[in-house]
């Protein structure tokens, strides 16, 4: 089964710092990746998604992630964060035959200090 | 507004009560999916419907059962509930993949 590795559980910047989340996944073949968002209180949203095409991946609120497939990575950036960027941030991988299930990585929660 | 609509959205159960969390989307999704949240654990499946009249077990699936009622609506059933279920439960439904999981606003169920 494929998982799905986050690399830093707690994640702390000042605004205005540049950010970059690891995400690795253990998967040979063809997949789908998403990062989803998870604001204080709230459900998950999804941030950005690739399926094919250009490896740089650029989502909602600035950010981007960025496919390396000899690495088994799509790591999250963002050149400049805010104060409201404060959230958990989830990776997640889809396999051709997971009937559109997802497998989440365990989370990162970032705290951005104004 | 279109979504997924969860209830209740809070639960206190004592140990061994049962209970139903309800999720229903109006979005005209095929699959629908039921996952549960804990800290440092990231989101796992509980049972996930591909479409109508189907379920099946995700990672997690003991002292849990689902119902897919309709296309609408999937719920999740705790027969005899225990503190290790206490978390935070989120339903999901996609209609195609390339537009990713809609997810509910979940329910926070604690066991005591």
């Amino acid at each position: 089964a494929q998982s799905v590795s986050q690399h830093n559980h707690h994640v702390i910047l000042s605004e205005a710092a540049s950010l970059e989340l690891g995400c690795n996944y253990s998967y040979g073949g063809t997949v789908n990746l998403f990062w989803y968002v998870q604001y204080p209180g709230q459900h998950l949203q999804l941030l950005l998604k690739y399926f094919s095409g250009d490896p740089l991946v650029k989502g909602i609120k600035g950010f981007e992630a960025e496919f390396i497939k000899s690495k088994f990575s799509f790591n999250l950036r963002k050149p400049s964060v805010q104060w409201s960027d404060t959230a958990e941030y989830f990776c997640a991988v889809k396999t051709p035959s997971g009937y559109s299930t997802l497998t989440f990585g365990k989370g990162t929660m970032l705290l951005v200090s104004p | 507004n279109a979504g997924v609509t969860q209830t209740p959205k809070f639960q206190v159960l004592k140990t061994g009560q049962s209970m139903t969390l309800q999720c229903a989307q109006d979005m005209n999704h095929n699959s629908m999916y039921w996952y549960r949240q804990d800290p440092g654990m990231g989101l796992r499946l509980i049972y996930y419907s591909a479409s109508e009249g189907t379920t099946d077990k995700g990672e997690v699936p003991n002292g849990y059962n689902v119902s897919r009622l309709n296309k609408r609506e999937f719920s999740l059933r705790l027969e005899s509930a225990a503190p290790s279920q206490t978390s935070v439960y989120f339903c999901a439904s996609i209609g195609t993949v390339n537009y990713g999981y809609t997810f509910g606003s979940g329910t926070r169920l604690t066991v005591v």
